[in-house]
């Protein structure tokens, strides 16, 4: 298995601009969560999605943010647009119906906005 | 929402057991207790979890006291290569509603040869 893949894995970006980032699951697992990590904030949850619908976006920062998942094997996380102050790394994870709470992560994009 | 608290850092030598405690008092009947650990650049990778009295894996154990207000993560034998953040999570482990999760700041370890 390949695990939970992201991409691209460091992106650099000036202000004002659209940033997506991006996120395949395991095979089978049918929650995703985005989460962002900085050093002042911790690890935060973003947005989880249960069988490609949203279930909790109350951590998505502002309307600048968004996430889709039109299908279970793909999920992406918008910022447009784009503040220095959301550069942070990026995580996506997922897990399955019967463990939930067992999620594996990805690698995680490095974001930095200038 | 139930959070957790933990120690902000802890140290050990190469060879002893490290012990970590959770606070969680507003832990909910169906939660259950889950810990990760992330090393430096990576994301944070599933431990243990475990809903009361012990639990026990190749990686560590986990105890739960009875009233399940706190968690302890035992960590046998660490090693240089065990200097990790540690966090402890409160949840639904199973079923199909999945509650909001907190991660927190976790606890990170160091450990000295």
């Amino acid at each position: 298995d390949a695990g939970v893949i992201q991409s691209p894995r460091h992106e650099v970006t000036e202000m004002g601009q659209e940033v997506t980032l991006r996120c395949k699951p395991i095979s089978g697992h049918n929650s995703l969560f985005w989460y962002r990590q900085t050093m002042m904030r911790g690890l935060e949850l973003l947005i989880y999605f249960n069988n490609n619908v949203p279930i909790d976006d109350s951590g998505m920062p502002e309307d600048r943010f968004s996430a889709k998942m039109p299908n279970a094997s793909f999920s992406t996380l918008k910022i447009q647009p784009s503040e220095p102050r959301d550069s942070a790394v990026y995580f996506c994870a997922s897990s399955s119906r019967r463990r939930p709470m067992e999620q594996y992560f990805g690698p995680g994009t490095r974001l930095t906005v200038t | 929402l139930a959070k957790t608290t933990q120690p902000i850092s802890m140290d050990s030598y190469e060879g002893q057991e490290v012990n970590i405690t959770c606070s969680h008092n507003n832990i909910a009947t169906n939660d259950y207790i889950t810990w990760y650990q992330q090393f430096p650049s990576q994301g944070p990778r599933f431990i243990i979890q475990g809903y009361k009295t012990k639990v026990t894996n190749e990686v560590a154990s986990l105890f739960i006291p009875a009233d399940r207000k706190s968690s302890t993560l035992s960590l046998p034998r660490v090693s240089l290569s065990d200097t990790a953040v540690y966090y402890c999570l409160v949840g639904l482990g199973g079923g199909s509603t999945l509650g909001r999760l907190y991660f927190g700041r976790g606890t990170q370890l160091t450990v000295w040869p």
